[in-house]
């Protein structure tokens, strides 16, 4: 059974960089897709980007030029980094793993709420 | 605006049965078998419980099912129980550079 649990910090300030770690236990980050989905209150969903078996990343084109995704396989972890927050981007921010098919997602973190706020 | 419009919410009595509606595109539910319905609870994680428009994942009640025609994909709810109320949220492929498109969502009530 797959396992995802995000951390990082849950405060920030307008211009500040994002950073979120998910962990992952239950079965090795290389072998599946992997990606990160975010929910402003009382909003809808919003892919934010994969990362492949591979190591290979793709964004959504709205967010592409502030967001980097990226794996460190020996501690079964991949991270996102958003750059140039406002407070727009104040969501609850979702790991989750692609089930094997595509455009769908079979197991989620808990999420955590990332607020920016002056 | 969301991409894909679905209602904003929906009602039924328990034991009743309900639909709620996802229309998208040609670009996106029109062209590609890969929609997928999500319930979301207050305070939890989305959970996946339609996926490829018609798939049930397992341990998903089989009152749960999903069709799609033409540009508009539906979740039907067949024996309306308690629990079932919750948002709901359907999910398309929407080709290799958007990737993918969401709804905005759904509230479902049982009375």
């Amino acid at each position: 059974q797959v396992q995802l649990q995000e951390s990082g910090p849950g405060l920030l300030k307008p211009s500040e960089t994002l950073s979120l770690t998910c962990t992952v236990s239950g079965g090795s980050i290389s072998s599946y897709y992997w990606s990160w989905i975010r929910q402003p209150p009382g909003n809808t969903l919003e892919w934010i980007g994969y990362l492949t078996p591979s190591g290979t990343t793709k964004s959504n084109p709205s967010l592409e030029s502030r967001v980097t995704i990226s794996v460190d396989t020996s501690m079964n972890q991949f991270s996102l980094k958003l750059t140039s927050v406002t407070a727009a981007d104040t969501a609850i921010y979702y790991c989750a793993k692609i089930k094997t098919g595509g455009a769908s997602w079979d197991y989620w973190g808990q999420g955590t709420l990332v607020t920016v706020s002056a | 605006q969301s991409a894909l419009t679905q209602p904003a919410s929906v009602s039924g009595s328990p034991g009743q049965s309900i639909t709620i509606s996802c229309t998208g595109t040609s670009s996106d539910v029109g062209s590609y078998n890969l929609v997928s319905w999500y319930q979301q609870h207050p305070g939890t994680a989305p959970k996946l419980i339609i996926f490829e428009a018609t798939k049930r994942p397992s341990g998903v009640p089989n009152r749960f099912s999903g069709s799609k025609s033409g540009n508009t994909a539906s979740l039907t709810i067949s024996g309306l129980q308690a629990e079932d109320e919750a948002d709901y949220y359907c999910c398309s492929h929407a080709g290799s550079y958007i990737y993918v498109v969401f709804g905005g969502g759904t509230k479902l009530t049982v009375l």
